[in-house]
């Protein structure tokens, strides 16, 4: 059975400061999906890490991947007020190239920043 | 059409009711899946529709079954539901097979009384 594993389960940031959100996931795998929920809404998609070694940015977010370490990172660079939302990774158990897949979320990490 | 729409945005039945959960893309994702996602946890995947085939997390009570008419529509048609199936059910759709993300509707919040 395929276990993710998020870490800080919730994380208090202060504007301005940098911090590390952390996927541990116990199978291979080369897909990792990082999503954003707000409170009450669905989630969005934010990165799509497809290879070892893939690092994506937006704006004062960037994703990385170690598929070798099964570890992915989120870091956030100068916390935003507007960055407060929980953030969830997720692991495509894919079979086979066809395959649909089945997404294994992370507990998720509920991001408050504050002033 | 760049959207997964839900529909309805809430609803509330009894125990006894049986009422359908609508999902619909236009953007031509071959996958449609279902999730619950209960407060402060993940979602969790309860079904997988391609027009292919169905796949079913064998956790799933029968009292939750899907159907998809066609390629764009995907229904949740619910029956003899308990309080704590009460939760937040997000429909979600996938361009392709293999790498792509998903992309999630709104999600609809049901309350079973």
């Amino acid at each position: 059975e395929l276990k993710v594993e998020q870490n800080p389960l919730f994380l208090s940031m202060q504007e301005g400061k940098n911090y590390t959100i952390y996927c541990n996931y116990s199978t291979t795998s080369d897909r990792l999906y990082w999503y954003r929920q707000d409170p009450g809404k669905s989630l969005e998609s934010l990165f799509v890490l497809l290879s070892n070694g893939a690092v994506k940015q937006e704006g004062r977010l960037m994703a990385s991947l170690d598929t070798k370490a099964r570890l992915s990172t989120l870091h956030i660079t100068a916390a935003v007020h507007d960055l407060s939302a929980t953030y969830f990774c997720a692991v495509d158990m894919y079979m086979t190239t066809d395959s649909w897949g089945k997404f294994q979320f992370g507990a998720g990490t509920q991001v408050v920043v504050t002033p | 059409d760049t959207e997964v729409t839900q529909t309805p945005k809430h609803l509330v039945m009894g125990m006894t009711n049986k009422k359908s959960l609508k999902c619909e893309q236009h953007m031509g994702h071959r996958a449609m899946y279902w999730y619950k996602q209960k407060a402060k946890k993940p979602p969790e995947l309860m079904f997988v529709y391609s027009y292919e085939k169905l796949s079913i997390n064998e956790s799933v009570p029968s009292r939750f079954s899907p159907e998809c008419p066609n390629s764009s529509l995907l229904n949740l048609h619910l029956h003899a539901l308990q309080p704590e199936d009460s939760a937040l059910y997000l429909c979600a759709s996938r361009p392709g097979p293999s790498t792509d993300t998903q992309y999630f509707g709104p999600g609809t919040r049901l309350t079973v009384l």
